[in-house]
């Protein structure tokens, strides 16, 4: 059983261009989140998806930034015009669909080994 | 504003040594609380977690402490190891929320 799956683990992009980063979640994963992690920083929440929805993007920046998780095919976030400020490592985790109950009223994520961006 | 506040930022711990690491919440909704273990160009893997109705959870090495009343926790480490070197954020989760913390570096001196 693969885990989360990102790719490129490296993407050096030049200012203006655009990045493409792909999440493909575990097998049976619905829900898929993108992280950004600056250097010395920790996590920051970006956006969370589910099959062909945005449920929250409250952490995305409201201009360039974009994601998409499509019926078919893996999590996409897109970034246009990159700025040097975007180079950092972006993080995708999924997880199971989310169930409460007496035991279980959380949903774990589990991370894919990230895309570093540079921004030339 | 930060959900999680989690300090030291970085600690250095010899081989043998407690590792301890604390972090701090506001919001009484969240009802599970992990902690992530990050290795150099890796994504963060769960290491252990635990929900507010107890107190304690170990784990071989690693022990959660968790102080509802306070709205904190901690991560112990025993008998801490040079591959514990790593980056560990701890998280607070409620539903599918998770908001985590700025992360401690941890290196372990042989």
């Amino acid at each position: 059983n693969a885990g989360v799956m990102q790719n490129p683990r490296h993407l050096v992009r030049r200012r203006g261009q655009e990045a493409r980063l792909r999440c493909s979640p575990m097998k049976g994963h619905s829900h898929v989140y993108w992280y950004r992690q600056l250097p010395e920083e920790g996590l920051k929440f970006m956006v969370y998806l589910q099959k062909e929805n945005i449920i929250d993007e409250s952490g995305m920046p409201k201009e360039r930034f974009s994601a998409e998780f499509p019926k078919e095919g893996p999590s996409i976030l897109r970034i246009q015009q990159v700025v040097r400020g975007d180079s950092a490592a972006y993080f995708c985790a999924s997880s199971p669909l989310w169930t409460s109950g007496k035991t279980s009223s959380y949903n774990e994520q589990f991370f894919g080994p990230g895309t570093r961006l540079t921004v030339l | 504003q930060q959900q999680v506040k989690q300090s030291p930022q970085s600690l250095i711990v010899q081989k043998g040594g407690i590792s301890i690491i604390n972090c701090a919440y506001e919001n009484t909704a969240f009802d599970y609380f992990p902690w992530y273990q990050q290795f150099p160009g890796k994504g963060p893997a769960l290491l252990i977690a635990i929900r507010p109705d107890v107190s304690e959870k170990k784990e071989g090495r690693f022990t959660i402490s968790f102080n509802k009343s306070a709205k904190q926790f901690s991560l112990h480490i025993m008998d801490s190891q040079p591959g514990d070197s790593a980056t560990y954020f701890c998280a607070a989760v409620s539903g599918n929320q998770f908001y985590f913390g700025t992360g401690t570096s941890l290196t372990v001196i042989p």
